[in-house]
């Protein structure tokens, strides 16, 4: 069964510094991978996406996430954060194959002190 | 226009009540979910309709009963309500393409008491 690891609950960072969020993922084929951000009260939307091509992908609002095949990981970077990214990340795998069940991360929560 | 859309996004009931989510998609998609976000945000799948069909139901308790009338349409009716069910529910809906990311509505927020 597919499954995502999103080590870290809680991230704080200095606003205009760097991030990095970690994802790993456990799946047997070449996952389609994709990363979500959740405003307060809000649904999850996509920031980016990778199902294959270039392992570096870009997103919106600046981010983008590298997928790496021999660590299992799909992590996400901005490269200065701002106040307004304050916000839940969740990382997430769909399968290729079989059920079509998307799966989460546990999510990770970004702190951004001013 | 808003792609997913959730009705109510509060509601706020006792235990033992039945109380209906409905969730409406405008994308054309075939596929649509319910999620539930605990207290500590993790993402638990409930049930995904293809078509009009149930294709997952992921061990839910049986007071959870999800309708689909049509493809656009996937609500969510709960029976006798208990202080466990108090979450955030999201509706969600996805293209035929697996690489198509999930596109979610606002979510709805139970509070049961």
């Amino acid at each position: 069964a597919q499954s995502v690891t999103q080590p870290d609950i809680h991230i704080t960072v200095s606003e205009g510094a760097s991030l990095e969020l970690r994802c790993n993922y456990s799946y047997g084929a070449t996952p389609y991978l994709f990363w979500y951000v959740q405003s307060p009260g809000q649904g999850l939307q996509l920031l980016l996406k990778y199902f294959s091509g270039d392992t570096l992908v870009q997103g919106i609002k600046g981010f983008e996430a590298e997928f790496k095949r021999s660590q299992s990981s799909f992590n996400l970077r901005k490269p200065s954060v701002h106040w307004s990214d304050a916000a839940e990340y969740f990382c997430a795998v769909h399968s290729s194959g079989g059920s079509y069940i998307p799966t989460f991360g546990r999510g990770t929560s970004l702190i951004v002190h001013p | 226009d808003t792609a997913v859309s959730q009705t109510p996004k509060y509601l706020v009931t006792q235990m033992g009540n039945d109380k209906s989510i409905k969730c409406e998609q405008n994308l054309g998609h075939d596929t649509m979910y319910w999620y539930k976000q605990d207290s500590k945000k993790f993402l638990k799948i409930m049930f995904s309709y293809n078509n009009k069909e149930l294709i997952i139901n992921e061990t839910v308790p049986n007071r959870f009963s999800p309708k689909s009338p049509d493809k656009a349409h996937l609500n969510l009716h709960i029976n006798s309500l208990e202080l466990g069910d108090s979450a955030v529910y999201f509706c969600a809906s996805i293209g035929r393409d697996r690489n198509s990311p999930l596109h979610f509505g606002n979510g709805t927020r139970l509070t049961v008491t």
